[in-house]
């Protein structure tokens, strides 16, 4: 079955810095990546998502890009703020497959002021 | 605006007690999800189903069954509670691509 590796598991920045979360995946059949997001005492919470057929895709200040070679992808997080401050979970599913997703462990994104 | 509910935020049962917790969406949903969530092991799978009366298996399913006799409630069910099952459980419900988490039971189990 699937299997994702999430890097770093800890990762402090300077406000002002980007962020940069890895994943890999196991599974070649995978085609769909959400990232999500977990505040402390929150719910996890979708914030960008990207299929195989993209290579990147931004929303303001959050950037995921996919290498379907080499079977990883990353979270890209330019000029963060406190409030960037939570959990980051990637994830990978077969869309059309079992319907569910694998998730990464997680990364503890901290934003010093 | 989806909403996931979950019966409650936390509880506290003893070992050997038979627990149910319990998830509805309002949002007709054919897919839900029931996730436990422990610190530095993630978000893993316990069991899913993807329509009334079908259920399958996640990562974890050992110590837990479930329940969906409608579509927009399933439930978790702890037959006889043991301290290793203290943690934070996390259902969700998906229709197409994004999945939605309701807001987390902690239980505890003493």
């Amino acid at each position: 079955g699937e299997n994702v590796e999430q890097h770093p598991s800890t990762l402090s920045v300077q406000e002002g810095d980007s962020a940069v979360i890895k994943c890999t995946y196991s599974d070649s059949a995978s085609n769909y990546f959400p990232w999500y997001k977990q505040e402390l005492g929150k719910r996890p919470q979708l914030i960008i998502d990207i299929r195989s057929n993209v290579g990147e895709k931004k929303d303001q200040r959050i950037a995921v890009t996919l290498n379907k070679t080499a079977k990883h992808f990353s979270l890209h997080i330019t000029e963060t703020q406190p409030e960037d401050s939570a959990v980051y979970f990637c994830a990978a599913q077969v869309e059309g497959g079992s319907e569910k997703l694998v998730f990464g462990k997680g990364t503890k994104l901290t934003v010093n002021p | 605006d989806v909403k996931v509910t979950q019966s409650s935020r936390y509880l506290v049962k003893r070992t050997g007690e038979k627990v149910f917790l319990e998830c509805v969406q309002d949002m007709d949903h054919e897919n839900m999800f029931w996730y436990r969530q422990d610190p530095g092991l993630g978000l893993r799978l316990i069991y899913f189903s993807y329509d009334v009366k079908m259920k399958e298996k996640g990562d974890i399913p050992e110590g837990y069954s479930v329940s969906r006799e409608k579509k927009e409630r399933f439930s978790l069910i702890l037959e006889s509670a043991s301290t290793n099952q203290t943690s934070m459980y996390l259902c969700a419900s998906r229709r197409t691509d994004t999945q939605y988490f309701g807001p987390g039971t902690r239980l505890t189990v003493l």
